[in-house]
């Protein structure tokens, strides 16, 4: 997962821009990740995920890559709403090691309106 | 709304008080999760039970004491507590397969616990 630091990285963006929210994950052999958005004062909410097996998924307004190369993932939320505005963190985990995914620490999203 | 409730939402303890906090799941999983929050910290993952068994204890001091009494709730018991446990205490659920591997995980709203 991401590094931790004293600070949240942050991105601002104009409502009804895209964003792209980065995660460098440590685990060569991890083969599934998700992503998760968590707004103040509530537990995260699984927005996305993908299997090491696929190097892009789409949902609704969001698109997850993964490069396994440079072992980095990364979630794309078009047309960013004022409603998007929260921290966003990754997950990874080998599926085999049961249970056991590793969070890191997150981005938070500002959205101007 | 994901299924998985947590009460209290907010508790604020002393050091000496006992305390218990429950998360249920309405969504059929068979495994169950403890993390603790920390501001500007990623999750940790204080305990797994898998249907109804503890899996991972990753070295949580022994003030914490977790209880799974069935497959749908979770508590964990609090009593000595320090100023450095307060933070936010999510619980999440998952469907555990047979042959290894496990589904996404949802959390619940989590508690907000201040130790005085």
């Amino acid at each position: 997962g991401e590094s931790v630091g004293l600070h949240l990285p942050t991105l601002s963006v104009q409502e009804g821009d895209n964003s792209i929210i980065n995660c460098a994950y440590s685990n060569s052999a991890s083969d599934y990740f998700i992503w998760y958005k968590q707004e103040s004062g509530k537990g995260p909410q699984f927005i996305i995920d993908i299997r090491s097996n696929m190097d892009k998924r789409q949902g609704q307004r969001v698109t997850v890559l993964l490069n396994k190369t440079v072992k980095h993932l990364s979630l794309q939320i078009a047309a960013t709403q004022p409603g998007d505005s929260a921290v966003y963190f990754c997950a990874e985990t080998i599926r085999r090691n049961f249970n056991k995914f590793y969070f890191g620490s997150g981005t938070k999203l500002n959205v101007k309106p | 709304e994901t299924g998985v409730t947590q009460t209290p939402r907010h508790l604020v303890m002393g050091m000496t008080n006992k305390k218990s906090l429950k998360c249920e799941q309405h969504l059929g999983h068979n495994a169950m999760y403890w993390y603790k929050q920390s501001a500007k910290k990623p999750l940790e993952l204080m305990f797994v039970y898998n249907f109804k068994e503890q899996t991972e204890n990753n070295s949580v001091p022994s003030r914490f004491s977790p209880e799974c009494p069935n497959s749908s709730h979770l508590f964990l018991h609090l009593h000595t507590l320090q100023p450095e446990d307060s933070a936010l205490y999510l619980c999440a659920s998952s469907q555990a397969t047979s042959g290894g591997g496990t589904d996404t995980q949802y959390f619940g709203p989590g508690t907000r616990l201040t130790v005085l």
